[in-house]
């Protein structure tokens, strides 16, 4: 079955602390995507990052970077200097593919605080 | 960049009354629309899956009766919560995908917050 978990579900840190995500995930698929989504306490979900299951090439986006591995299936995301912007709540997701379409199995979430 | 707009935003319900949610894609045609919802601080479940022009699928454990979908058009869905009670309260959010849009990120609206009192 295909599934997402991510066990942190809450950390704190303080402002320009280095924090990491972790996200783990499980499928029998052997194309997927994974995605990383923001959802600040708006509710609007953000778009972060999606990569195929043939890239494990890491990458870095400003102070976002992702680390995947197919070998221990993960796919984790690091937040370098944090700042008090980034406090919300983040999601890794796999797409299931389904009747020729894409669904995202959502992980729980972390929330994330950045204390000043 | 391709947009999908959600409305309401909030809505306040009473017992018993039903709610529709609107699903829009403002710059692409959405050939998929999905359906999601979220209870607080817990992960987005989805609900159902609708092709424009055939009927959604729901995935298990949702009421197709409770919880009617139209997919009228490609660039609306609509969720009407029906007979709707304090349970249903919840934060629903719909993504979208169009042709060619196999695997890219979901588009998400910004997510109607149902309150039924």
């Amino acid at each position: 079955a295909q599934k997402v978990t991510q066990a942190q579900t809450e950390i704190s840190v303080v402002e320009k602390e280095d924090v990491t995500l972790d996200c783990v995930y499980e499928t029998r698929d052997t194309t997927y995507y994974l995605f990383w989504y923001k959802q600040p306490p708006s509710g609007e979900l953000v778009f972060l990052i999606r990569r195929n299951s043939f890239d494990e090439q890491n990458e870095i986006s400003g102070r976002y970077s992702w680390n995947f591995q197919k070998s221990t299936s993960s796919f984790n995301f690091t937040i370098t200097a944090s700042q008090v912007v980034d406090s919300a709540v983040y999601f890794c997701a796999l797409s299931e593919r389904s009747y020729n379409t894409d669904k995202l199995i959502f992980g729980t979430g972390t929330r994330l605080q950045v204390f000043p | 960049g391709a947009v999908v707009s959600q409305h309401p935003s909030r809505v306040i319900c009473k017992s018993g009354t039903s709610v529709k949610i609107e699903c829009r894609s403002l710059d692409f045609q959405a050939t998929t629309m999905f359906w999601y919802r979220q209870f607080p601080k817990q992960s987005l479940m989805l609900m159902a899956t609708s092709n424009e022009g055939s009927k959604a699928t729901y995935e298990q454990g949702v009421e197709k009766d409770k919880f009617l979908i139209n997919h009228a058009s490609l660039t609306l869905s609509t969720l009407t919560v029906t007979s709707a009670h304090p349970e249903d309260s919840s934060f629903y959010i719909c993504s979208a995908l169009g042709p060619g849009q196999d695997n890219s990120p979901l588009h998400f609206g910004n997510g109607t917050r149902l309150t039924v009192t």
